[in-house]
């Protein structure tokens, strides 16, 4: 499932398929970027992160790619099991200090 | 293993009685932040502490209120607590400068009677 660089507020997705959630960030001169997964009742959990020098970073199961010419951040869950259900929220800041969240996405996995 | 580490998990509290939510950290990082979390939100920010200089957000009502004894603990107060302080609280900390990504505590869900 993925929302074709549009962010949308939920998203479903069949387990084992792919899942693709974007979120479009305001700061240009942001240079450091992170996702959170939160699930329900708990804090927010650091998924993966990316610095303004690079344009994708690769984690396990999780890819970030970063687009600085449009401001767009995408993550990339390979084979989705029902334990991503979650909401994910992407992060921007500059030189690592306060955080500002974009909206997050809703991610319900159907078995 | 906890590096963030809220208490309590769950706080009840009446109308206009104070309350004291408290944050503490293994990590040794200089920045701790408290957010306020309302359902399907994302967190927003309410105030930090950069060591031991506090910065307030703009919009963060009076009744809130933050102090921080040691680089381990903060304490976020809220003086008169309204139904619409009803939230999840959330501590954070990270060290600036491309060292450490922040991290989160569990939250603490406080209701308001």
């Amino acid at each position: 499932g993925e929302s074709v660089g549009l962010h949308l507020p939920t998203l479903s997705v069949q387990e084992g398929d792919n899942s693709i959630i974007n979120c479009a960030y305001s700061n240009s001169a942001s240079d450091y970027f992170i996702w959170y997964k939160q699930e329900s009742g708990k804090g927010p959990q650091f998924i993966i992160d990316i610095r303004s020098n690079m344009d994708k970073r690769q984690g396990q199961r999780v890819t970030v790619l970063l687009n600085k010419t449009v401001k767009h951040l995408s993550l990339q869950i390979a084979a989705t099991q029902p334990g991503d259900s979650a909401v994910y929220f992407c992060a921007e800041t500059f030189n690592d200090y306060k955080l500002s969240f974009g909206a997050g996405t809703t991610v319900t996995v159907r078995a | 293993d906890a590096m963030v580490i809220q208490n309590p998990r769950y706080q009840v509290t009446q109308f206009g009685k104070p309350v004291t939510l408290s944050c503490s950290q293994t990590l040794n990082h200089n920045v701790m932040y408290w957010y306020q979390q309302k359902s399907s939100q994302a967190p927003k920010l309410l105030f930090h502490y950069y060591d031991k200089d506090f910065n307030n957000e703009a919009d963060t009502p009076d009744n809130f209120q933050s102090r921080r004894p040691n680089t381990s603990f903060c304490f976020l107060d809220i003086r008169s607590p309204g139904l619409g302080d009803a939230a999840m609280y959330l501590c954070a900390t990270n060290k600036p400068g491309g060292q450490e990504t922040q991290y989160f505590g569990p939250g603490t869900r406080l209701l308001v009677l």
